[in-house]
Formats: structure tokens, C-alpha cells, sequence
């Protein structure tokens, strides 16, 4: 089983429509989140962090449950610049190693 | 500011041979990262460095090793290239050490090897 888990995708959405993803993780000492944004042939941008509490930015929301051991990121009212790969990250307690999973690919249609 | 900054851009290699990758991190960060992405697929873990030590290391053979310098900019070597090491390899900078530390990646070096 892979450590960190994503729907492949391509998730392909109409503009102004809300899309969820899901990471899944196998390590439950793991103990720090993120989200990630990579787009076509460029480096990957840290998006969000994922805090237990669930945070915000804008149009994004991540959450964390860590009884299911899954983080989450939700886009509300898609962009066509949304359209782009999302990569969750986790880090093990008191490792040093980013995880990656292999990225959800999205693309918004006008 | 400057951002993460690698080079070269592009390169490309025959097999058996060796290959040198650099990296400066943004300007009072001390933690350098290296990962190997394969099209695809997400990056990989290679090395981690803070403070000139290396602080983790990835799955990878022997053939990969690292440093960083007193100026914390390091350099990713690469010895006895195969086909399967052709990829984006990228490096990120942090400001500390790692866990809940936000990493910022370099456009990366794109290696084909022939």
C-alpha cells in the first residue's frame, strides 16, 4: 500500500462547479498536512496547509480527519485557473520526509 | 527576493555517465531538499540537508549522493546514469529544519538520459 493515496483523476468540471478530492494516508503518527498546486511542466506551490481544525482560504477549504486518516480540499466555484495537478503531502512524526502522493489532476471547462 | 534557484535547466546524458545538479535556497533559508519526479507520478523524496548534515534520505541507490555548502546551496550528483533516472529533479528550500515547515521548490532540472 502506498503511503500517501490520490485519485488520479482527470477530474474534468464546468466552470463555477464545486470540486472535492480526497488523500488518503497510511502512517497515523503523521503530523503535518499540505496541499500543493503544480501546474503543466512547472514546479509544485504550496497551496494550503491542513490544520485539524479544517481552515479556509478564499474559494479553498482543506480538512483533516485523522480517525479515517484522510485530507481533503474542496474548490468552490471553479475557475478555468484552477485547472492544474493537486498534490497532498504528509510528514511523519519526527522524519524529515515529505510524502507526496501522485497528484489529482483537474481540469475546468469553459 | 530571489526565489530557489537550479541549474541547469535542461540536460541531457548518455547512460554510464555522471551528472552534477545545483541549487541555491531563498536567501536565510538553511534546509535544502532534493526530489526526483517521473512524469506522472508525484516527487519523490531524495536527501534532506540543514545546517550542512544530512537529515534524510530517500529510497534511492548508492549512485545518488548530496552536499550543502556553508552558503547552504547544494549540489546533487548523480553517478553510473541509467534510462529510468531521466527525470525533473527538484529542489526546495525551507527556512529551519523540516516538519510543518513549508518547502519552496526551484523550477527545477529537467534530466533525459539517453
Amino acid at each position: 500500500r502506498k503511503e500517501v493515496e490520490q485519485d488520479p483523476g482527470p477530474f474534468n468540471v464546468p466552470e463555477g462547479a464545486t470540486v472535492a478530492f480526497n488523500c488518503t494516508y497510511s502512517n497515523s503518527a503523521s503530523q503535518s498536512f499540505f496541499w500543493y498546486r503544480q501546474d503543466c511542466r512547472k514546479e509544485p506551490k504550496l497551496l494550503m496547509s491542513v490544520y485539524s481544525s479544517g481552515n479556509e482560504d478564499g474559494r479553498f477549504t482543506a480538512q483533516l480527519n485523522r480517525a479515517s486518516q484522510y485530507i481533503s480540499l474542496l474548490i468552490r466555484d471553479s475557475k478555468l485557473s484552477d485547472s492544474a495537478t493537486y498534490l497532498c503531502v504528509v510528514i511523519g512524526s519526527g522524519t524529515y520526509k515529505y510524502i507526496f502522493g501522485t497528484g489529482t489532476r483537474l481540469k475546468v471547462l469553459a | 527576493d530571489a526565489g530557489v534557484t537550479q541549474s541547469p535547466t535542461h540536460l541531457i546524458k548518455t547512460r554510464g555517465q555522471h551528472v552534477t545538479l545545483r541549487c541555491s535556497p531563498i536567501s536565510g533559508h538553511k534546509s535544502v531538499s532534493w526530489y526526483q519526479q517521473v512524469l506522472g507520478q508525484g516527487p519523490q523524496f531524495i536527501f534532506q540537508y540543514y545546517e550542512k548534515e544530512e537529515r534524510g534520505r530517500g529510497n534511492f541507490p548508492d549512485r545518488f549522493s548530496a552536499r550543502q555548502f556553508p552558503n547552504y546551496s547544494s549540489e546533487l550528483n548523480v553517478n553510473a546514469l541509467l534510462l529510468g533516472d531521466s527525470a525533473l529533479y527538484l529542489c526546495a528550500s525551507s527556512l529551519v529544519g523540516p516538519t510543518n515547515e513549508k518547502l519552496f521548490f526551484g523550477s527545477g532540472t529537467q534530466l533525459s538520459v539517453l
